[in-house]
C-alpha cells in the first residue's frame, strides 16, 4: 500500500474534464512538492507537471496540477483517446524517501 | 538527445547478486543527481534509490536498505546500483532516471526503457 494514495481508476468520454487525486501527509506532500508523471502501456514514465502546477516544455496545457495542504491534484480537460494511460503522483518525503501513488489507470469511454 | 541505456538484468535465485548498470550519454552527467526506479509486473512505480551528481549523498528506499548499494562513476557516465541478498519481491523493471539538477532527488526528466529482473528459483 503506497504512502501516497491515488484512486486505483478515472474514466471519461472524449471532451470531458476529469480529476486525479493524490494524498499524502505532512512529511511528504505537505511540505514538498508535488509531481505527475503519465505512462503509457509499454513505455517509461513521461514528466507531465512538476512543483505542483508546472508543465514542462512540450506537455499541453489541457493537463494542469494544483495542491493544497497534504493533497494534490492532475487535472485533464477536453479529454482525448490517446490521454488513455496510466497516472502517478510522487513527491519527496522528510524522512529521506521518494514516493509514487499507487497510480491511476484513465480509461477514456 | 539524451539517452539512458540500463543493462545488467536478468533471472537470478533468491539470495543471489545483481548489478546493474545505466549509461548516459547526451547531456553533462556529473552535474546530475541519478536514480533508480522500480515496477513490478503489472504494478506501480516504486522509488528505489538515488545519488546526488558528486557522489556525496545517497539514498535508499526502506525495502532495500542493507541490500541495495547506488553507486556512479562520473569518469564513465555510468551509474550502478548493486543488489544483494534478492528476494522474489525484488522482481521488477528497474528504471534509471535522470533529474534536474546536482542536488535534487526528484523529479525525472529522462527515463531509460528499463531492464527486467526476475528473481526465482
Amino acid at each position: 500500500q503506497s504512502v501516497l494514495t491515488q484512486p486505483p481508476s478515472a474514466s471519461g468520454t472524449p471532451g470531458q474534464r476529469v480529476t486525479i487525486s493524490c494524498s499524502g501527509s505532512s512529511s511528504n506532500i505537505g511540505s514538498n512538492y508535488v509531481y505527475w508523471y503519465q505512462q503509457l502501456p509499454g513505455t517509461a514514465p513521461k514528466l507531465l507537471i512538476y512543483r505542483n502546477n508546472q508543465r514542462p516544455s512540450g506537455v499541453p496545457d489541457r493537463f494542469s496540477g494544483s495542491k493544497s495542504g497534504t493533497s494534490a491534484s492532475l487535472a485533464i480537460s477536453g479529454l482525448r483517446s490517446e490521454d488513455e494511460a496510466d497516472y502517478y503522483c510522487a513527491a519527496w518525503d522528510d524522512r529521506l524517501s521518494g514516493l509514487f501513488g499507487g497510480g491511476t489507470k484513465l480509461t477514456v469511454l | 538527445e539524451v539517452q539512458l541505456e540500463e543493462s545488467g538484468g536478468g533471472l537470478v535465485q533468491p539470495g543471489g547478486s545483481l548489478r546493474l548498470s545505466c549509461a548516459a550519454s547526451g547531456f553533462t552527467f556529473s552535474s546530475y543527481a541519478m536514480s533508480w526506479v522500480r515496477q513490478a509486473p503489472g504494478k506501480g512505480l516504486e522509488w528505489v534509490s538515488a545519488m546526488s551528481a558528486s557522489g556525496d549523498n545517497t539514498y535508499h528506499a526502506d525495502s532495500v536498505k542493507g541490500r541495495f548499494t547506488i553507486s556512479r562513476d562520473n569518469s564513465k557516465n555510468t551509474l550502478y546500483l548493486q543488489m544483494n541478498r534478492l528476494r522474489a519481491e525484488d522482481t521488477a523493471v528497474y528504471y534509471c532516471a535522470k533529474t534536474i539538477s546536482p542536488a535534487a532527488k526528484l523529479p525525472f526528466d529522462y527515463w531509460g526503457q528499463g531492464t527486467l529482473v526476475t528473481v526465482s528459483s
